[in-house]
């Protein structure tokens, strides 16, 4: 079992609609959670960062984090066209005395926005 | 655009070479991490400076080596290259390399080995 496990998709959804995005780890020492976004030949960008479990609401995308579950979702409102492109989770766990150890990532949802 | 440079942008060559990617990272940035992506593998972490010294090691094979210099540019070393070894190679920076910073990544060198 791979630590976290994400949907390829891909996810095709009409132009406004909500969408909803998951991932689930295994790793419980996860206390970092990230979304990113990226377009197609270029690099990752970080759309969402959430400490812990709770809600984080940024404009259109809320994040979720549900750390009983082991289960993060990312939610964009009004989708546009503009929105369509790979979402990769990524989390990291906490040491304490800093350090980190790289993120590691879902291997990404493919979003299609139709116009 | 991340402030992350890194060059080149495509690389092409062949089985059993050597080759170096360089990574700047945005300016105050302290810490630089190397990453792979992969259609079947998925984005994986290979290694992580700080400062000039080797803090984090992931899932980095020995025929590949990284280092970062005094003025904090960083190069990936691919040696004996493998038709597996095609794939993104990303860098991302941030300022001091804890769990609570933002990792911004750069634009990626797309390898090809033939």
């Amino acid at each position: 079992q791979k630590e976290v496990e994400q949907d390829p998709g891909p996810l095709s959804v009409p132009e406004g609609a909500i969408v909803s995005l998951n991932c689930t780890y295994s790793n419980s020492a996860f206390q970092y959670f990230m979304w990113y976004r990226q377009y197609s030949r270029k690099g990752p960008e970080l759309l969402m960062y959430t400490y812990s479990s709770g809600n984080k609401e940024d404009g259109r995308f809320t994040a979720q984090v549900d750390k009983s579950s082991k289960y993060i979702s990312l939610f964009i409102r009004d989708s546009q066209p503009s929105d369509s492109a790979t979402y990769l989770c990524a989390m990291s766990a906490s040491f304490g005395g800093g350090g980190a150890d790289g993120l590691t990532f879902g291997k990404g949802t493919h979003l299609i926005i139709q116009p | 655009d991340s402030g992350v440079t890194q060059t080149p942008k495509h690389l092409i060559t062949a089985t059993g070479q050597r080759v170096t990617l360089r990574c700047s990272p945005r300016s105050g940035d302290l810490s630089v991490y190397w990453y792979q992506q992969s259609l079947d593998q998925g984005l994986q972490f290979l290694i992580q400076y700080y400062n000039g010294e080797e803090r984090a090691k992931g899932n980095i094979l020995e025929r590949f080596s990284a280092q970062q210099f005094p003025d904090l540019h960083s190069e990936l070393n691919l040696s004996s290259l493998e038709l597996g070894d095609s794939a993104l190679y990303f860098c991302a920076s941030s300022e001091l390399g804890t769990n609570q910073e933002t990792q911004y990544f750069g634009p990626g060198t797309r390898l090809l080995v033939l």
